[in-house]
Formats: structure tokens, sequence, C-alpha cells
């Protein structure tokens, strides 16, 4: 089974523009996860859904930030204006609901590395 | 306060010796998940590894092991018969069931094999 898909992988851009990330998630999968990753501030939480729904979008920074999961098997994550700040690699997990406290591992994309100049 | 902690900001091995790398956590959850996932230069995050809270046996995934001390609040993964492609960064992330579903995650060790 294909995993997380991610698109695109890398991704320059100049500051001002508008940026669009974009993650496939594994089928089947009724949560799926945003994530930043810095130096400064490592892996953190931006969004996430489920059952296409938005949770919880506590972690995204600014109105800058919007993402939306129009169906199953599709989310954007949207930056507009991007700024140099913005500049990390970003990753899409997913994973399923289980019964009880069992696990639910999160998969993860391979990641999209974003510049902002 | 920080909710999962890696004190060693890198470690090196030799080829096949083991490995001990460390994760403290806190939580006041009686339910929670502990795992594992590595990270290679090339940038993706691989899962290896889950221990439950409720769990009674350290997890075990082929040459991965979670020694699970619940009481000391520690997660620590071994890995055993080291590899030059075990070179990585490690990452100890916790859920906590009673909370909302994601991961915090911990500051990463990052592993060397020398060969």
């Amino acid at each position: 089974d294909a995993g997380v898909i991610q698109s695109p992988r890398h991704e320059v851009t100049e500051m001002g523009q508008e940026v669009t990330l974009r993650c496939k998630p594994i089928s089947g999968h009724d949560y799926l996860f945003w994530y930043r990753q810095t130096m400064m501030r490592g892996l953190e939480l931006l969004i996430y859904f489920n059952n296409n729904v938005p949770i919880d979008d506590s972690g995204m920074p600014e109105d800058r930030f919007s993402a939306k999961m129009p169906n199953a098997s599709f989310s954007t994550l949207k930056i507009q204006p991007s700024e140099p700040r913005d500049s990390a690699v970003y990753f899409c997990a997913s994973s399923a609901r289980l019964a009880g406290a069992g696990t639910d591992t999160q998969y993860f994309g391979p990641g999209t590395r974003l510049t902002v100049l | 306060a920080q909710k999962i902690t890696q004190t060693q900001p890198g470690m090196f091995v030799q080829e096949k010796e083991a490995v001990t790398l460390d994760c403290t956590y806190d939580t006041s959850d009686q339910s929670y998940g502990l795992f594992w996932y590595k990270q290679p230069s090339s940038g993706e995050m691989i899962f290896l590894i889950y221990q439950g809270s409720y769990d009674e046996q350290n997890a075990t995934e082929g040459r991965y092991s979670l020694n699970f001390q619940k009481a000391r609040k520690s997660a620590n993964l071994v890995i055993s018969a080291s590899q030059l492609g075990d070179s990585a960064m490690y990452f100890c992330a916790m859920r906590e069931w009673g909370s909302a579903r994601q991961l915090t995650f911990g500051s990463g060790t990052q592993l060397t094999v020398l060969p």
C-alpha cells in the first residue's frame, strides 16, 4: 500500500507569494495531521482533521496559514502571503481511529521542504 | 514544562554494538502511548516502535526494543547490533489519550554509528 504522499517535495518561493502544500493520506485513515519542523522549534502540530473536519487548529501560527480537507483523500495547507520565517519542512501524517486505548500510530509523508526567499 | 525530554543531543556507537537512547516523559494521564520515530538525513519520519501505558511487557520490533519503566516515566529505545544505516535522528513522542490526538515530540537524539 502507498504511504502518505506529499507534494511538492521541495518548494522555493519569494516572500509574498502564495504557497500550497498537498497531502494524500493513507487510504482508510480518518485522521490527518499537519506538522512543521524547524531547527528552533522542532516538530510542532499545526492542525489536524478527523473525517475531513478540522478538530484543532490552535497550532496554526497566524491567519496567513489555512488548511482544508475537501475529501478523505486530499488535504492542502496554504500560506498566503509567505514570509521567510515560514521556511521549514512541513509534514503531513495520517492515522486510523482504533477502539479503546490502542495504538493509533501516525504515519508521516516524506515532507515538503519550503524555502521562502 | 517539557512533556518529552531527550537529554542526549548526540550519541556515537560502534557498529554491531547495542545503544540506548534515553527518553523521559511527563503526564498526569493514566492512558497514553509512547512512540519512537527515526529521521534519516533524507528527511522522512519513520515509525519504529510503540508502547502503551497499560502494556505490561516491553515492546519489541526486530532490533528495536523499548525499555519502559512506568514509575520512572522513562521509555528508552534500545537498538541492538547497530548498523551503519541506523545513523539518523531519533525522536521520542507521546500521545495522551485524554486530550487531543496530537503527538508531542522530544528534541531528538542524533545517533552516529561508527564502522
